[in-house]
């Protein structure tokens, strides 16, 4: 198993570009979520889903979209691109819901110039 | 909706010394109480958890403590290592059936050799 695969690492963007962070798992996990790191700060959820065509949204949604079409992606896209997006952003999965262990995956550091 | 207070934000500890994080709730509905542990630049991993029906629980040289009444848990790490050194995450989860993990904001730990 290749566990929660982010893609890509790192990335640039100016003001203004849209662009999709990838997120894909292999454990046949219902339950995916998004969250962004910043320094001081924790982590922060942004949306998360159920299950393939289910996405609701959690504590930081402005500026991001989310899909499920099937049960292993779930991307993240960001619409119009803000300086205050720069972050670390992790993908993560669960088994069965909120009262189980996350696999994160290892994080797509992003820059908006 | 839940919130989540982590303390301290930093702790240094004597290598071989016992170490404790503590977090507090508001959600008393909260049941699930999971530990992360974060190196410097890698993903969050799952550490330990417990459930609100357990009051306590040990995995070799960590335990995590629950006090329902007075709504905090800690992590407790005994005879540290260098290797403890990274940022801990606490998150609390509502009941089953949602899938809002609330991550306190960190403790960076600091075992000095």
């Amino acid at each position: 198993n290749a566990g929660v695969t982010q893609t890509p690492k790192f990335q640039v963007l100016k003001t203004g570009q849209s662009m999709t962070l990838q997120c894909a798992q292999d454990m046949n996990h219902e339950y995916m979520s998004w969250y962004r790191q910043d320094p001081g700060m924790g982590l922060r959820l942004i949306h998360y889903s159920v299950g393939a065509g289910i996405t609701d949204q959690g504590e930081v949604p402005n500026g991001y979209n989310v899909s499920r079409s099937t049960t292993e992606d779930f991307p993240l896209r960001l619409l119009s691109a803000a300086p205050s997006q720069t972050s670390v952003y992790f993908c993560a999965s669960s088994y069965a819901g909120a009262d189980y262990g996350y696999t994160f995956g290892s994080g797509t550091r992003l820059t908006v110039v | 909706g839940e919130n989540v207070e982590q303390h301290p934000s930093t702790l240094s500890v004597q290598e071989g010394d016992s170490a404790v994080i503590k977090c507090t709730y508001s959600d008393s509905a909260s049941n699930y109480f999971p530990w992360y542990k974060q190196e410097l630049g890698k993903r969050p991993q799952l550490i330990i958890d417990i459930r609100s029906n357990v009051g306590e629980k040990k995995d070799q040289r960590i335990a995590v403590t629950l006090n329902k009444t007075a709504k905090h848990f800690s992590l407790h790490i005994t005879e540290t290592q260098p290797e403890d050194s990274a940022v801990y995450f606490c998150a609390a989860s509502p009941p089953s059936g949602t899938y809002k993990y609330i991550f306190g904001t960190g403790t960076r730990l600091k075992v000095l050799a």
